[in-house]
């Protein structure tokens, strides 16, 4: 089962606009992570927050994690054609080490 | 970062054999895991590799099927079993808690399995 459910399913946007994805998970965690996964390749890592952390950056991402609503979001800035890709966020269920994927969110930057 | 290399990267079966799927990781891990995304989804977590025990499987999931193996720190192996359609997916492995990281609890990912069953 899944931990977490994301928001929007797909996105679409203009090349230079900002993507915005939410994540909303059911438990209390330790960590949440994202990734991203171009088509048919393997998971990237973007970054890890912890549940103590409200804010993280990291070059054009944004993200925030808001424990008490159990929602995280990720901000991309300025998005280009190569952010195209699925994100997905990541909870680890308050401490046991494996993570627990979110349905994801398919996003298109158009050039 | 560590970096994660599985074996085949793709293969194509036939219905009723099994496939082992290999797993090397270049540094030694704590914890491994081997996830299975089928088309168009998320990822879903098979199992927990453990170094010199059997394998903690999600709900599910059950060895017979599923046979995993982790003989050390950094080497896993995923076998499908008795494959049918249905198995058709990518399988990821994957690892957290390489002591020579900075975030502990990151979690990095090869570059995944892509089987199809015929």
């Amino acid at each position: 089962s899944q931990q977490g459910e994301e928001d929007p399913q797909a996105l679409s946007i203009q090349e230079g606009e900002n993507a915005t994805m939410n994540c909303s998970y059911k438990t209390s965690i330790n960590n949440l992570q994202w990734y991203r996964q171009n088509s048919g390749r393997g998971l990237v890592h973007l970054i890890l927050i912890r549940s103590n952390e409200r804010e993280k950056h990291s070059g054009r991402l944004r993200v925030t994690l808001d424990t008490s609503k159990k929602s995280s979001s990720l901000l991309i800035t300025a998005s280009r054609a190569a952010d195209t890709a699925s994100y997905f966020c990541a909870t680890d269920g308050g401490g046991t080490y494996k993570y627990i994927f979110g349905t994801g969110t398919r996003l298109k930057v158009l050039a | 970062s560590a970096v994660i290399s599985q074996k085949p990267s793709r293969d194509i079966c036939q219905r009723g054999t099994s496939l082992t799927i290999q797993c090397q990781v270049d540094s030694q891990v704590t914890m491994m895991f081997w996830y299975r995304q089928q088309p168009g989804q998320s990822l879903t977590l098979i199992a927990t590799a453990n170094q010199g025990s059997e394998a903690t499987y999600e709900s599910g999931f059950v060895i017979d099927k599923f046979p995993i193996s982790r003989p050390n720190l950094t080497f896993s192996t995923l076998t499908v079993s008795n494959m049918s359609p249905e198995d058709s997916s990518i399988y990821l492995c994957s690892g957290s808690g390489t002591t020579s990281r900075h975030n502990y609890n990151e979690q990095f990912f090869g570059p995944g399995t892509r089987l199809t069953v015929l």
